[in-house]
């Protein structure tokens, strides 16, 4: 089955710093990745779609110069929170599309961010 | 307005019992995917089940089934014969136009605790 891995699971980093997270998918290509943020006890919410080999398309809200998508090749997505504030500290899933035309997006188990 | 609707912040369900959380739905799309994920203390998002608008038959995988009420646009995920590892948050979402490469869009949640 497809398989998406996300790295690092955990990442604590000072305020101003900046943060990459990785989305590979492993025994896929996923031309179309999705980036999505949860806070404590809330649901998911979608920060943007990222398609390979052009730019990201973000939702409403969301500062694009603050968190830069990458996603040079079909199998791998990069999320940077750039310049991170307590703020941002979140947990932060991607997922992709299986190929063949599956119907259920996979995720990756997600980033645990804190920013001191 | 919200695209999909969990009334039930919390449920409690004895262990071996069945328990249905509820999901309802707005979309003017004639195509669209409902799925049920669970979220366990992990962060993680398991896909448990997908029903397809188009589907006539309500979508069953081992304990789950999904109760596809298209008229009344919801779609109840039933457990049955509920285990201690069955606690965990539960999600609803929904993919439009299902034909292309849409994200999921979920649902705030129901947090389900199994009582032994």
């Amino acid at each position: 089955g497809a398989v998406v891995s996300q790295h690092p699971s955990w990442v604590i980093c000072k305020s101003g710093t900046s943060v990459k997270i990785e989305c590979r998918s492993l025994d896929f290509q996923a031309t179309t990745m999705f980036w999505y943020r949860q806070f404590p006890k809330q649901s998911l919410m979608l920060m943007a779609t990222s398609n390979e080999g052009s730019k990201a398309t973000y939702e409403q809200g969301v500062e694009k110069d603050k968190f830069l998508i990458n996603h040079a090749s079909l199998t791998l997505s990069t999320l940077t929170v750039t310049s991170a504030h307590p703020e941002d500290s979140s947990f932060y899933i991607c997922s992709a599309r299986g190929d063949g035309g599956a119907n259920v997006l996979t995720f990756g188990a997600g980033s645990r961010l804190t920013v001191l | 307005a919200q695209k999909i609707t969990q009334t039930q912040p919390g449920m409690f369900v004895q262990e071996k019992e069945a328990v249905t959380l509820d999901c309802t739905y707005d979309t003017s799309d004639q195509s669209y995917g409902l799925f049920w994920y669970k979220q366990p203390s992990s962060g993680e998002m398991i896909f448990l089940i997908y029903q397809g608008s188009y589907d006539e038959q309500n979508a069953t995988e081992g304990r789950y089934s999904l109760n596809f009420q298209k008229a009344r646009k919801s779609a109840n995920l039933v457990i049955s014969a509920s285990q201690l590892g069955d606690s965990a948050m539960y999600f609803c979402a929904m993919r439009e136009a299902f034909s292309g490469n849409t994200p999921l869009v979920f649902g705030k949640g129901t947090r389900l605790s199994v009582i032994a």
